[in-house]
């Protein structure tokens, strides 16, 4: 199995404009999460789904972020506009229970 | 906000000497405990998924044990290898099937050869 893929690795814009990371989940695992990592705080669960339908989105941070998961092996997180802040390193972990597969992240750079 | 400290933050070994590291959680409402190794510039790999009180378990030079009472679980790590230098990642689920899981800020292990 090719593991859980994202895209782009890495992206660099400038605020304001919108970003899209995509994510391929492992095939036949039902839950999907998406995670952003930053020096602060660590790894931070942003939403999760399960059987395509997002359970928990409170850790999105405001209305910017938003989340979809269109059929079980596609996923995106979108944010709009974008904000120096927002740089950081956004993971997608898929599960079929127990333990996580962890994509290798997109690496966003807000100028 | 549950709290999921790891402890030490940082941790320089020589090849070969065992260590060890500590990841405490919340003691009430656990269902599991995860650990994960993340080496640079990849993704984070489970290491072990522990729901068992007193629950030990091994791979290779690598063991972790399990204290849900008291909210702590050690990662050691026998005779240490370059090799082995990572961040070391403890998770706290605290909901069956729900996956909240709560990521410590991890342990990054340098060994030095």
């Amino acid at each position: 199995d090719a593991g859980v893929i994202q895209s782009p690795r890495h992206e660099v814009t400038e605020m304001g404009q919108e970003v899209t990371l995509r994510c391929k989940p492992i095939s036949g695992h039902n839950s999907l999460f998406w995670y952003r990592q930053t020096m602060m705080r660590g790894l931070e669960l942003l939403i999760y789904f399960n059987n395509n339908v997002p359970i928990d989105d409170s850790g999105m941070p405001e209305d910017r972020f938003s989340a979809k998961m269109p059929n079980a092996s596609f996923s995106t997180l979108k944010i709009q506009p974008s904000e120096p802040r927002d740089s950081a390193v956004y993971f997608c972990a898929s599960s079929s229970g127990g333990e996580l597969f962890f994509g290798e992240g997109s690496r966003l750079t807000v100028l | 906000i549950l709290n999921v400290e790891q402890s030490p933050q940082s941790l320089h070994v020589q090849e070969g000497d065992s260590t060890n590291f500590t990841c405490s959680f919340p003691s009430s409402n656990f269902y599991a405990l995860h650990w994960y190794r993340w080496e640079t510039a990849k993704s984070p790999e489970a290491l072990f998924v522990m729901t068992l009180n007193g629950d030990e378990k091994k791979k290779g030079r690598i063991s972790a044990t399990l204290n849900t009472k008291e909210g702590y679980s050690y990662l050691y790590i026998k005779g240490s290898q370059p090799e082995d230098s990572a961040t070391y990642l403890c998770a706290f689920d605290s909901g069956a099937g729900s996956y909240q899981l709560t990521f410590g800020k991890g342990t990054k292990l340098s060994v030095i050869p």
